[in-house]
């Protein structure tokens, strides 16, 4: 039974320069959420998504966007990059059973390490 | 706005000793909690979780954690350290009704010594 799973496991950029990470969900799991997590913090939510639909976002910019395809995976695009998106991006999925307010445990990948140059 | 409070970023035990991770949260409303451990290079695993019920709950690894609503704790225990455990520890928290986004402490860097 294949956990979640995040592609690239590291990545470096530039500043302005736009980047795309990816997560598989957990297999039988319909909701993935993303953090960020900076060196030697907590992570930070920044959204999650339901049904291909953001269903809540936490307090980043517009700059922050993303995508959730008929089979449930996802997508976390940053544009403009800045030297403060370093950070590692944690994908995490849980089983909504048609409730958002569920309790269901999240699962997390092992992230994408992305530098900023 | 729910939070939780890390006390401690860096707790240091020897082998075999009582290990307690403190945590505080902050919700007007009854929280679910959470407790996960972070291994270097890798992501969030789940040791335990709070939900309803009994407020002693018992996780992997020989981890408990219990609710104290008088006084909005969710420590986590484990009788004897292990070299092994040694990793960061996250105390998270879910707002019932708010969906399910987790809100993270600091974090707590355990350090098991010989």
């Amino acid at each position: 039974d294949a956990g979640v799973t995040q592609s690239p496991t590291h990545l470096i950029k530039t500043r302005g320069q736009q980047v795309t990470l990816r997560c598989s969900p957990k297999s039988g799991h319909d909701t993935v959420s993303w953090y960020q997590q900076a060196l030697g913090q907590g992570p930070q939510f920044i959204f999650q998504y339901y049904e291909e639909e953001e269903r809540q976002r936490g307090n980043f910019p517009d700059r922050f966007s993303g995508h959730q395809y008929p089979n449930y995976s996802s997508e976390l695009n940053v544009n403009a990059l800045l030297l403060g998106d370093s950070a590692l991006y944690l994908c995490a999925s849980s089983l909504a059973r048609g409730r958002l307010n569920s309790n269901q445990p999240q699962h997390f990948g092992d992230g994408t390490r992305l530098s900023i140059l | 706005a729910q939070s939780v409070t890390q006390l401690g970023s860096h707790v240091s035990v020897s082998e075999g000793a009582l290990v307690l991770l403190r945590c505080n949260y902050s919700s007007s409303v009854p929280p679910y909690l959470f407790w996960y451990v972070q291994y270097p290079n890798q992501g969030l695993q789940l040791l335990l979780k709070y939900t309803t019920g009994a407020t002693l709950v018992k996780g992997i690894n020989g981890f408990e954690a219990e609710f104290k609503k008088s006084e909005t704790s969710f420590h986590l225990t484990k009788p004897s350290a292990h070299m092994s455990d040694a990793a960061e520890y996250f105390c998270a928290v879910i707002v019932t009704g708010g969906g399910n986004k987790l809100t993270f402490g600091t974090g707590t860097q355990l350090k098991v010594e010989l």
